[in-house]
């Protein structure tokens, strides 16, 4: 069946170091993936998407690779900082169902 | 600011009351979104309208009726509600439900506790 899972809940990082968040998939048919961010308070924010002819994609301190191979998604975030710190949650788009599917997300907490 | 809206951000509800969630998006999409999003869960899709036409019913309890009178505009009618439907209720919007690979954008949710 459809999975979208998070390998870890919490991830603790120190303010300057760079942060990898990873994501499992189950659907092989999935062709679009989002990350997003959610702050206390705030609803989901989203920050970079890749598409499935991709393997790699950058925009401004993150980056997120894809590996079909092994359906896996990750998003790195470089030189972490305080505002970095919240829930951050993978989602997967098939192409034959237009409706995007949320992992339980994971727990960024950056400390100085 | 993502573009949408969502009042109240707080609520608090008898189980005999009847509330209303209303959502507003200024991006000039067309589809509209209803997400349940509870602890420890995954967010769960509840309802999704595309050109103000509803296209999905995610199995919702009839005690909640979404109405959209407009591309820009959604509510969420709550009748009767549950103890455990207390949560986070999102409201999010795309360009069009039928291009998969459209973002969608999110309010802020309004959270509701159930008594």
């Amino acid at each position: 069946g459809e999975n979208v899972g998070l390998h870890l809940p919490t991830l603790s990082v120190q303010e300057g170091d760079n942060s990898i968040i990873n994501c499992a998939y189950s659907n092989s048919a999935s062709d679009y993936f989002i990350w997003y961010k959610q702050e206390s308070g705030k609803g989901p924010q989203f920050i970079i998407d890749i598409r499935s002819n991709m393997d790699k994609r950058q925009g401004q301190r993150v980056t997120v690779l894809l590996n079909k191979t092994v359906k896996h998604l990750s998003l790195q975030i470089a030189a972490t900082q305080p505002g970095d710190s919240a829930v951050y949650f993978c989602a997967e788009n098939a192409y034959n169902t237009d409706k995007l599917i949320f992992g339980t997300g994971t727990r960024l907490q950056v400390f100085p | 600011e993502t573009g949408v809206t969502q009042t109240p951000r707080h609520l608090v509800m008898g189980m005999t009351n009847k509330k209303s969630l209303k959502c507003e998006q200024h991006l000039g999409h067309n589809a509209m979104y209803w997400y349940k999003q509870s602890a420890k869960k995954p967010l769960e899709l509840m309802f999704v309208y595309n050109f103000k036409e509803q296209t999905e019913n995610n199995s919702v309890p009839s005690r909640f009726s979404p109405e959209c009178p407009n591309s820009s505009h959604l509510f969420l009618h709550l009748h009767t509600l549950q103890p455990e439907d207390s949560a986070l209720y999102l409201c999010a919007s795309s360009q069009d439900e039928d291009h998969s690979t459209d973002t969608q954008y999110f309010g802020p949710g309004t959270r509701l506790t159930v008594l």
